[in-house]
């Protein structure tokens, strides 16, 4: 069975600290994506970032870096140099190379980011 | 503008009283898709949609229903609904395949008395 895990419930920051928000997947798939979503407090859903299960690089947007562990099952996520804005729930998700299953999402990290 | 579109946004309703919650989207997406977002589980798929007049369920199906009679259309229906299924609801399209990104609505807030 496929899983999510994101063990941090809530994370408090001051503006310009760097915090990571940790994710553990699980799956027995050779080929599997994994996804970052960003939830605001107006409540959509934003896409961050995909990765497929064969691209370990790492990658960086602006503030925003992401660490692909294999070895470890991991998919961190790490954002520099905190801001106000980037106050939100981070889900992390799992989905399968096959055509209709579902994206597994964790349960989501809080950040909290005070000026 | 590629987008999913949900209505209501927000819905307060009784116990019993059927309600449907609509969902459209304008990518030519195959694969649609409902998921319920509560407080300390996450996001959870209710019911999702392969292509036309395809659709199965997901870990969260008891009390609702679905149909795609409609390529861009993926309505959500609650017959009876029930005050455990107060919760926020999002419909998502994509590709279909795992690779696919899935493209999320604003989301419906539904409350139950």
């Amino acid at each position: 069975a496929q899983k999510v895990t994101q063990a941090q419930t809530e994370i408090s920051v001051v503006e310009k600290e760097d915090v990571t928000l940790d994710c553990v997947y699980e799956t027995r798939d050779t080929t599997y994506y994994l996804f970052w979503y960003k939830q605001p407090p107006s409540g959509e859903l934003v896409f961050l970032i995909r990765r497929n299960s064969f691209d370990e690089q790492n990658e960086i947007s602006g503030r925003y870096s992401w660490n692909f562990q294999k070895s470890t099952s991991s998919f961190n996520f790490t954002i520099t140099a905190s801001q106000v804005v980037d106050s939100a729930v981070y889900f992390c998700a799992l989905n399968l190379n096959q055509a209709g299953t579902a994206l597994i999402f964790g349960k989501g990290t809080t950040l909290s980011v005070s000026s | 503008e590629a987008q999913v579109t949900q209505n209501p946004r927000y819905l307060i309703t009784v116990t019993g009283k059927k309600l449907t919650v609509t969902c459209s989207q304008n990518m030519n997406h195959e694969y649609m898709s409902w998921y319920r977002q509560d407080p300390g589980l996450g996001l959870r798929q209710i019911y999702y949609s392969m292509n036309v007049e395809v659709t199965d369920k997901g870990d969260v199906p008891e009390g609702y229903k679905v149909s795609r009679k409609e390529k861009r259309n993926f309505p959500l229906i609650l017959e009876s609904p029930s005050p455990n299924q107060t919760s926020l609801y999002f419909c998502a399209s994509s590709g279909g395949s795992g690779a696919n990104v899935l493209t999320f609505g604003a989301g419906s807030r539904l409350t139950v008395l």
